[in-house]
Formats: C-alpha cells, structure tokens, sequence
C-alpha cells in the first residue's frame, strides 16, 4: 500500500495570507489527523476528520480549519498567517489499532 | 495543556548498552500508550503500543513499560544502536491522540 502523502512538501507565504494543505491517507484508511510540530513543543494536535466528519479539535484558534472529503483525502486551511505559524504540518490516517501513520509533512514558513 | 511530559530533551548512550525513555502524563483516563521514532525530514513512523489493561509489551529489542499508579510510560531499547538515533514521541490516546515534546536519542558507536 502506498503511505500517507502530503502536499506541498515546503512552502513559503508572507503574514496576512492563507494557505492549504493536502492530505491523502493510506487506502482504506477513514481517519486523518493534523498536527503541528514545533521546535521544543512536540506534536500539537490540531483536529481529526473522519468520514467527512469533524471528531476532535485541539485548542487552535479558528484560522484553522480543515475538512475531508468522500475519498478520505483531507486540507487543511490556515488563514492570516502569523509568523508563529511555521512549523511542519504532519498528517496521519489512523489503522485498525489506533496507530498513526504519518506522512512526511508540510514545512510551511511564513516570512 | 501538557497532559504528556517527556522530561528529557535528550539522552546519549553508548552502543550495546540501554537506553530509557521517559514519559508521564496527567489523565489516568488515557487507555492506550504508543511511541513513535522519527528521523530528520520524515514524519514519525509507530514503534510500539501498549493498553492500559497490561504493564508491558515487548517486540524485539523494543519494551515498552506502563506504571499506571505513577502515570509513567517508559520505553527501554536493549541493546541500543547507531541506527536508534532518532526523536522519540510517547503518545497517549482518549478521544484524541496527545504528544509529548519528544526526546532526542544519539547512540554513539
């Protein structure tokens, strides 16, 4: 099976603009998270998606947002970019024991 | 919210000996524990898993310890190697899966 895959891999925007990711899971897979990593703060979780459906949202605030659509695949929308935004965007489809697997994520720096 | 704790930012071993990995966490409502290893440019790839039901599992060099009276995972590598060196993540999972901050390994030949 292929792995989870992400687009772009690297990215650079200026602050006030918007950006969005992709995500496509691994086939079969219905669950993908969001993280965001950040030197010394680990993964923080931003929201999972599954069937379509919001199921979780970390403590983000509303200028992200994400959604999924019935193939599984997933974006991931940032909007009014701050300078504190860039960090790796990582994504993860969710198998049958609740193991993440991730993609090689997203390295977005906003200038 | 730091619900998951990995205290050490970095451990260095040398090769053959152990290494230990540390994680503690707030919410005795957590059932399940996982670590995850990843190398620099990859995303973390899953390493090992353990539920709250039992205290240990192991798979190969890799044990993973849960202490649920002290909220306190650890992951034990025996014997450690050069190819081990990575970021460590323990995860916890309720509704949501939580990461701590990580730990970096270097295993010196």
């Amino acid at each position: 099976k292929a792995g989870v895959t992400q687009t772009p891999r690297y990215l650079i925007k200026t602050r006030g603009q918007q950006v969005t990711l992709s995500c496509s899971p691994i086939s079969g897979h219905r669950s993908v998270s969001w993280y965001q990593q950040t030197p010394g703060q680990g993964l923080q979780f931003l929201f999972e998606y599954f069937s379509e459906t919001q199921r979780n949202k970390g403590n983000f605030p509303g200028r992200f947002s994400g959604r999924q659509f019935s193939n599984s695949r997933s974006e991931m929308n940032v909007s009014t970019l701050e300078l504190g935004d860039s960090a790796l965007y990582l994504c993860a489809s969710r198998g049958s024991f609740d193991e993440q697997y991730f993609g090689p994520g997203t390295r977005l720096t906003v200038t | 919210d730091q619900q998951v704790k990995q205290n050490s930012p970095s451990l260095s071993v040398q090769e053959g000996r152990i290494s230990i990995l540390n994680c503690d966490y707030t919410n005795s409502m957590f059932d399940y524990f996982l670590w995850y290893k990843k190398y620099p440019a990859e995303g973390p790839t899953f390493l090992i898993s353990i539920s709250s039901i039992k205290d240990k599992n192991e798979d190969g060099r890799f044990t993973v310890f849960l202490n649920k009276s002290a909220k306190h995972l650890s992951l034990h590598i025996v014997p450690s190697q050069p190819g081990d060196s990575a970021v460590y993540f323990c995860a916890v999972r309720l509704n949501d899966m939580r990461f701590g901050a990580g730990t970096r390994l270097t295993v010196k030949p």
